[in-house]
């Protein structure tokens, strides 16, 4: 079974603060995506990488940035925490484009 | 207008019902048409997907695609309380590179 584990279920920071949220995925897939997920908005698409070290931006890209140094992992990063990034974060890995991809359990960011 | 509209319900049904969740898109370039159940904190988890139009079975569930009226449908026979969950419904194209769009998710309730 495919395996996406994602590094902390709860977190809460304070507003300023560098957030690191990591993903691992165990099955050599190519592509790797970080959603943010918020009631009645559905899941929206922050980046995504479909290579190593290569990144493109999603569709709500600002205050963040991502890391891929390895095919397994990728790191999405808040350079600056802030109250409206407060949320739930999936990450996602896929074989083939944006088709079926396999989610993580998510991390529930609480910003205060 | 958003490019994919999910009623968000909730839809309560008892034991053994028929459900229908439905989707609706203004996007025609949208060729893959995805169904994703979602457990309360838990990350979505792939049931089906279906390239173009058409039908596709597997087990207690179908999912249809009529791209004419920019409408899909997932159908569950025979529910059950384990099937209560969020239902996102997703879709991508080809030409829209490795991004998906999911819709908000319907959640059900299975009344045992």
């Amino acid at each position: 079974d495919v395996k996406v584990t994602q590094s902390s279920r709860y977190l809460v920071k304070r507003t300023g603060e560098k957030v690191f949220l990591e993903c691992v995925q165990d099955m050599d897939h190519e592509n790797m995506f970080w959603y943010r997920q918020d009631p009645g908005l559905g899941l929206r698409l922050i980046y995504f990488s479909y290579d190593v070290k290569m990144k493109e931006k999603g569709d709500i890209p600002e205050g963040y940035s991502v890391s891929r140094e390895k095919k397994e992992r990728f790191s999405l990063i808040l350079e600056s925490a802030s109250t409206n990034q407060t949320s739930m974060y999936l990450c996602a890995s896929s074989l083939s484009g944006s088709v079926g991809q396999f989610f993580g359990p998510g991390t529930r960011l609480t910003v205060l | 207008q958003k490019e994919v509209e999910q009623d968000p319900g909730p839809l309560s049904v008892p034991e053994g019902a028929i459900v229908s969740l439905n989707c609706t898109y203004s996007n025609s370039a949208f060729q893959y048409f995805m169904w994703y159940r979602q457990y309360s904190r838990k990350g979505p988890e792939l049931l089906m997907y279906t390239y173009s139009s058409g039908n596709k079975e597997d087990g207690r569930f179908t999912a249809q695609v009529d791209k004419s009226s920019k409408y899909i449908s997932l159908f569950i026979r025979d529910s059950q309380p384990s099937d209560s969950a969020t239902y996102l419904c997703a879709m991508s194209s080809y030409t829209g590179g490795f991004k998906t769009i999911f819709g908000a998710g319907t959640r059900l309730f299975v009344k045992a």
